[in-house]
C-alpha cells in the first residue's frame, strides 16, 4: 500500500492567490521530506528539503518566499504556493525516505493556476 | 557534481521481446542507483537499486539492472516485455542517502 500521500491529488486556483499541499509520511516517521516539481514531459527537479522542526533547505534557483514548506510533525510536510501564477503550474511530488537509499513517493499533486 | 543521462527519449519494443532503458551516470565516488517508474499522473514507484555487492540487481515486476563500473552504467532490462510495462522510467542516482538526481526519462512503450 502507499506510504506517502499527498493531498489535494489536484486543484485549480486563480492567479494571485496561495495554495496549500500537504505531504503525509503513513507508515514512518520522516524527519527529511523531499518536494520536486516536474514540468510535462520532464524529469523532477528537487525543490527544497523538508526538515521536521527545523528550515527547509531550498535548491538553487527556487524562491523561497514563493513556496513555502512546513515539516511541523514527523508525518506531515506542507508546500504553500504563494501569489500563484500561471507559470506555477505543474506536477508537485513529495518523497520520504526508506531509510536504505531509495525514496518513496507520493502521488503527486496537479496545480493549474489560471 | 553528480548527473544522470537517459540517451533515449523513447524505447519501443514488442510485446515478448526483450527490453533494455539505458543510464549512464557521473560520480565522484561510489555511487548508489536506483529505477523508477512513472504512471501517468502518478508518483515515481520504486524498481530497484544498486547499492553494494552483485552487479546484477533483481527488483519489482521482474525487472533487473546491471551495474557496469567501468562503463559507469545501470541499463534497466527484462526478458520478456509486458504491454502494461508501458511508462516513463527514470534512473536517479545519489552519493550515500542524500538527494536524488533524475535523468531525463526514457518513455518505455510496448506493442501488443
Amino acid at each position: 500500500g502507499a506510504v506517502v500521500s499527498q493531498h489535494p491529488s489536484w486543484v485549480i486556483c486563480k492567479s494571485g492567490t496561495s495554495v496549500k499541499i500537504e505531504c503525509r509520511s503513513l507508515d514512518f516517521q520522516a524527519t527529511t521530506m523531499f518536494w520536486y516539481r516536474q514540468f510535462p514531459k520532464q524529469s523532477l527537479m528537487l525543490m527544497a528539503t523538508s526538515n521536521e522542526g527545523s528550515k527547509a533547505t531550498y535548491e538553487q534557483g527556487v524562491e523561497k518566499d514563493k513556496f513555502l514548506i512546513n515539516h511541523a510533525s514527523l508525518t506531515l510536510s506542507t508546500l504553500t504556493v504563494t501569489s500563484a501564477h500561471p507559470e506555477d503550474s505543474s506536477f508537485y511530488i513529495c518523497s520520504r525516505t526508506s531509510g536504505h537509499g531509495e525514496q518513496f513517493f507520493g502521488p503527486g499533486t496537479r496545480l493549474t493556476v489560471l | 557534481a553528480q548527473s544522470v543521462a537517459q540517451p533515449e527519449d523513447q524505447v519501443n519494443v514488442a510485446e515478448g521481446n526483450p527490453l533494455t532503458v539505458k543510464c549512464t551516470y557521473s560520480v565522484s565516488g561510489n555511487p548508489y542507483l536506483f529505477w523508477y517508474v512513472q504512471y501517468p499522473n502518478r508518483g515515481l514507484q520504486f524498481l530497484l537499486k544498486y547499492i553494494t555487492g552483485d552487479n546484477l540487481v533483481k527488483g519489482s515486476y521482474g525487472f533487473e539492472a546491471e551495474f557496469n563500473k567501468s562503463q559507469t552504467s545501470f541499463h534497466l532490462k527484462k526478458p520478456s516485455a509486458l504491454v502494461s510495462d508501458s511508462a516513463l522510467y527514470f534512473c536517479a542516482v545519489t552519493l550515500g542517502f542524500q538527494k536524488l538526481v533524475f535523468g531525463t526519462g526514457t518513455r518505455l512503450l510496448v506493442s501488443p
